[in-house]
């Protein structure tokens, strides 16, 4: 079975410049996930998805970050405009019915300098 | 999202020794505390969970218990070995997970 794949793996630029990533979850999975893990923390929910519909989007900087899922399948998120802050792993991962865990991806390491 | 608190932050042992990580969490109605385990420059994955009509789980060399009255739960680790050395993420939640800030284990050889 296929792993959550995620692209790009790796992506540097500089602060006020936009990004995006795309993710690509388990094929079936209904509920997909979109984490910010800062170096040295925990991972940071950012957006849930159920099929095409948003879940939870409550910890999501909504004045320069968006995600969507339009057909309920692949997602992508973008940044815009990157902050130094922003830096980080950006972590995709998914779920299957009346199951808790969540498969993730390798992640997309971004650098805003 | 809910608090969850992770100690220690770092924990290093003597290989064949245990390693014990301990988590609590405010959010009462939680029912889900899983455990996930990142290697450097890996995924998280999955290593063990627990739902709360139980106590105690034990998965091989990994045991997880919990203790919702106090609202805290523990990662267990028996007879360590260097392929432990990872850092270990709690979780807590229901249709959404919180996560822990981690704690890096190092298993000396």
């Amino acid at each position: 079975e296929a792993g959550v794949a995620q692209s790009p793996r790796y992506k540097i630029i500089e602060k006020r410049q936009s990004v995006a990533f795309w993710c690509n979850p388990i094929s079936g999975h209904a509920t997909l996930y979109w984490y910010q893990q800062i170096l040295g923390q925990g991972p940071k929910l950012l957006i849930q998805f159920q099929n095409n519909g948003v879940v939870d989007d409550s910890q999501l900087p909504k004045d320069r970050f968006s995600a969507e899922r339009l057909k309920g399948v692949d997602s992508t998120l973008k940044i815009q405009p990157a902050k130094l802050e922003d830096s980080a792993v950006y972590l995709c991962a998914s779920s299957g019915v009346n199951t808790g865990e969540l498969f993730f991806g390798e992640g997309s390491r971004l650098t805003v300098l | 999202g809910e608090n969850v608190e992770q100690h220690p932050s770092t924990l290093s042992v003597q290989e064949g020794d245990s390693a014990v990580i301990k988590c609590t969490y405010s959010d009462s109605a939680s029912n889900y505390f899983p455990w996930y385990k990142q290697e450097l420059g890996k995924r998280p994955q999955l290593i063990i969970d627990i739902r709360s009509n139980v106590g105690e789980k034990k998965d091989q060399r990994i045991a997880v218990t919990l203790n919702k009255t106090a609202k805290h739960f523990s990662l267990h680790i028996t007879e360590t070995q260097p392929e432990d050395s990872a850092v270990y993420f709690c979780a807590q939640g229901d249709y959404k997970l919180s996560f822990g800030a981690g704690t890096t284990v190092t298993v000396r050889a």
